[in-house]
């Protein structure tokens, strides 16, 4: 596609429930980050997947915290029994195998947990 | 490890006023890159500039110009006249290279600029 996409664009769930969040990148990019963003923060780096290469899972805050890539296309980050302070936005960003690749980011998924 | 401080919070000028966004970054290594990225109202961010270790070279992009300084570790930002539509969150990042060859993108906290009319 033209830009990252990201699914869903809202997601309001319980206390407790899984949620899956999507991200398509764009078409060749080899790299792709998930990052958090609570209200009127910054960007919390979360997970770095470079082609090939076993992912950096560095960021991830707990261990309800998962993320899968199949090759270079779609990702998917997990988050098992949810809390509310998982309330984020969710923002991927892809870019292409050098250091110095600027990054394209999606719109974001906007969590809610209650 | 890498670190991005941005200071500044929030700072709210006055239409056409200067105003210059702080940057501090800290690595252990010789080679890396310094970014700024703008997140305007509607959510997305938007890549400003790039800037490698090895290039000190002051930069100017119409009402914008970027100062990188090594011997402060600092990458500043200015915008020269500000308007209401660079009202915006803008974050500034570091992407290092890694004993095994990889990297990851690591931002500020960010800064928030009001432009007042």
């Amino acid at each position: 596609g033209a830009g990252v996409s990201q699914s869903p664009s809202n997601k309001v769930t319980e206390k407790g429930k899984d949620v899956e969040l999507r991200c398509d990148p764009i078409s060749g990019h080899t790299a792709l980050y998930w990052y958090r963003q609570r209200l009127g923060q910054g960007l919390e780096f979360l997970i770095y997947f470079q082609g090939n290469s076993a992912p950096d899972k560095s960021g991830l805050p707990s261990d309800r915290f998962s993320a899968e890539r199949t090759g270079e296309s779609v990702s998917t980050l997990t988050i098992q029994r949810t809390q509310q302070e998982d309330s984020a936005v969710y923002l991927c960003a892809s870019s292409g195998d050098r250091v110095d690749e600027k990054l394209f980011f999606g719109s974001g998924t906007q969590l809610s947990v209650l | 490890a890498q670190k991005v401080t941005q200071a500044q919070t929030e700072i709210s000028v006055v239409e056409k006023e200067d105003v210059t966004l702080d940057c501090v970054y800290e690595t252990r290594d010789t080679t890396y890159y310094l970014f700024w990225y703008k997140q305007p109202p509607s959510g997305e961010l938007v890549f400003l500039i790039r800037r490698n270790s090895f290039d000190e070279q002051n930069e100017i992009s119409g009402r914008y110009s970027w100062n990188f300084q090594k011997s402060t570790s600092s990458f500043n930002f200015t915008i020269t006249a500000s308007q209401v539509v660079d009202s915006a969150v803008y974050f500034c990042a570091l992407s290092e290279i890694h004993s095994d060859s990889s990297y990851k993108l690591i931002f500020g906290s960010g800064t928030r600029l009001l432009v007042r009319p």
